[in-house]
């Protein structure tokens, strides 16, 4: 069962190179989700999709970019990265209208930009 | 808007020793409470749940209720195991259609042998 997979696990960047993060499921989940998670911040929701070709921002989405055009993919691309990047980046999936609240977490991608 | 409080960590316990990790909450209506744990290295996964004030959401020796009355959603385990040692996230999701979590911050616990 693969379940929620992310690459790459790791990536270093120079400020202002772009790069795309990958995260694709196969549990057919409408609803996707990227958050960053912080020391001292807990995770924090930077932008989520209810469904193919639906994106909305969250709480921290300066910076990223994202698109839905698959229910099965949900990139999230850093367009000029920048030190403040710097972190561990998680997708997370479940079913639609968010169901039972049960979010399914991807192993993470941790991203050091220098 | 809404949002949760955990106390903050790191705590470290002694096997076999008596868990609360506290959460409160801030919300409108009555939103559903959940308790995620994130193991070393890996991503977060739910641990319990509890969707109505005064349910009790139960798994692995973890308990947590719903107190609508002081808005809390406390952790507890009675005897905890090294293997316990994670970071637990508080989470709640308010009660309208697609309404994203929101998460706590995050305690660290460390359980000792």
């Amino acid at each position: 069962n693969a379940g929620v997979t992310q690459t790459p696990k790791f990536q270093v960047l120079k400020t202002g190179q772009s790069m795309t993060l990958q995260c694709a499921q196969d549990m057919n989940h409408e609803y996707m989700s990227w958050y960053r998670q912080d020391p001292g911040m807990g995770l924090r929701l930077i932008h989520y999709s209810v469904g193919a070709g639906i994106t909305d921002q969250g709480e921290v989405p300066n910076g990223y970019n994202v698109s839905r055009s698959t229910t099965e993919d949900f990139p999230l691309r850093l367009l000029s990265a920048a030190p403040s990047q710097t972190s561990v980046y998680f997708c997370a999936s479940t079913i639609r209208g968010l169901g039972t609240g049960e979010l399914f977490f991807g192993e993470g991608s941790r991203l050091t930009v220098l | 808007g809404d949002s949760v409080t955990q106390m903050e960590g790191p705590v470290t316990l002694s096997e076999e020793a008596f868990l609360t990790i506290n959460c409160t909450y801030t919300a409108t209506g009555y939103p559903s409470l959940f308790w995620y744990v994130q193991y070393p290295g890996e991503g977060l996964q739910l641990l319990l749940k509890a969707t109505k004030a005064d349910d009790k959401g139960s798994n692995k020796g973890f308990e947590a209720t719903y107190r609508k009355e002081t808005t809390s959603f406390h952790l507890e385990k009675g005897s905890v195991q090294v293997s316990d040692s994670a970071v637990y996230f508080c989470a709640l999701r308010g009660n309208s259609g697609n309404t994203p979590l929101v998460f706590g911050k995050g305690t660290r616990l460390s359980v000792i042998a």
